[in-house]
């Protein structure tokens, strides 16, 4: 079965600086790749996800990933954070090929701007 | 309406007691899928519908756990006899191809006292 680590559970930031968070999953075969933010008090809501092709993803709000099949990774980048990206952050993986394309997740990341 | 809706948001059981929480899909989307997602960790999976069939229920944490998705669109999960260490948020999610980007509802935040 696979598995999902995140290696940060809480970053602390100051507004501007560069977020990068870790995302490293087990599995041996073809994946999709997500990352889910959940911002205080609302619902998982999707970032950016890869199937497949260009290994650097962009998605919403600034943030970006990339996937480094070597490595087993996807982490997570955003080049400036603002005050507003106060939220937790989920790694989630899907082993294609699973029943069901169920999502397994990583522990989740709590990310804290400071204004 | 335009997201998954779940209901009710917050339960306070006490132990012993059954419990039924409700999931309402986006319109349309064949497969839903509940998850169970215990205070500072990540979701995980519980089990998986596509229409009215039950196709993997391998993360129901034992038989206490049932679920139910009888026409293929709202979906009943059913605790029965809860214990404490069933406290979490349970979520529901659904997607028109299951391959991915599923859609979230808010949760149902599930206390047993």
């Amino acid at each position: 079965a696979q598995s999902v680590s995140q290696h940060n559970h809480h970053v602390i930031l100051s507004e501007a600086a560069s977020l990068e968070l870790g995302c490293n999953y087990s599995y041996g075969g073809t994946v999709n790749l997500f990352w889910y933010v959940q911002y205080p008090g609302q619902h998982l809501q999707l970032l950016l996800k890869y199937f497949s092709g260009d290994p650097l993803v962009k998605g919403i709000k600034g943030f970006e990933a990339e996937f480094i099949k070597s490595k087993f990774s996807f982490n997570l980048r955003k080049p400036s954070v603002q005050w507003s990206d106060t939220a937790e952050y989920f790694c989630a993986v899907n082993a294609l090929g699973n029943a069901g394309n169920m999502l397994t997740f990583g522990g989740g990341t709590r990310l804290m701007v400071k204004p | 309406g335009a997201g998954v809706s779940q209901s009710p948001r917050y339960k306070v059981a006490k132990r012993g007691q059954d419990v039924a929480l409700r999931c309402d899909p986006i319109s349309g989307h064949v497969s839903l899928f509940w998850y169970q997602q215990a205070l500072g960790q990540g979701p995980e999976f519980l089990t998986y519908f596509q229409n009215e069939a039950q196709l993997d229920k391998s993360g129901l944490p034992s038989d206490r756990f049932f679920a139910e998705r009888p026409e293929g669109s709202v979906s009943t999960l059913k605790i029965q006899r809860t214990q404490q260490e069933d406290s979490a948020v349970y979520l529901c999610a659904s997607s028109s191809s299951g391959t991915g980007g599923y859609t979230f509802g808010s949760g149902t935040r599930l206390t047993v006292v």
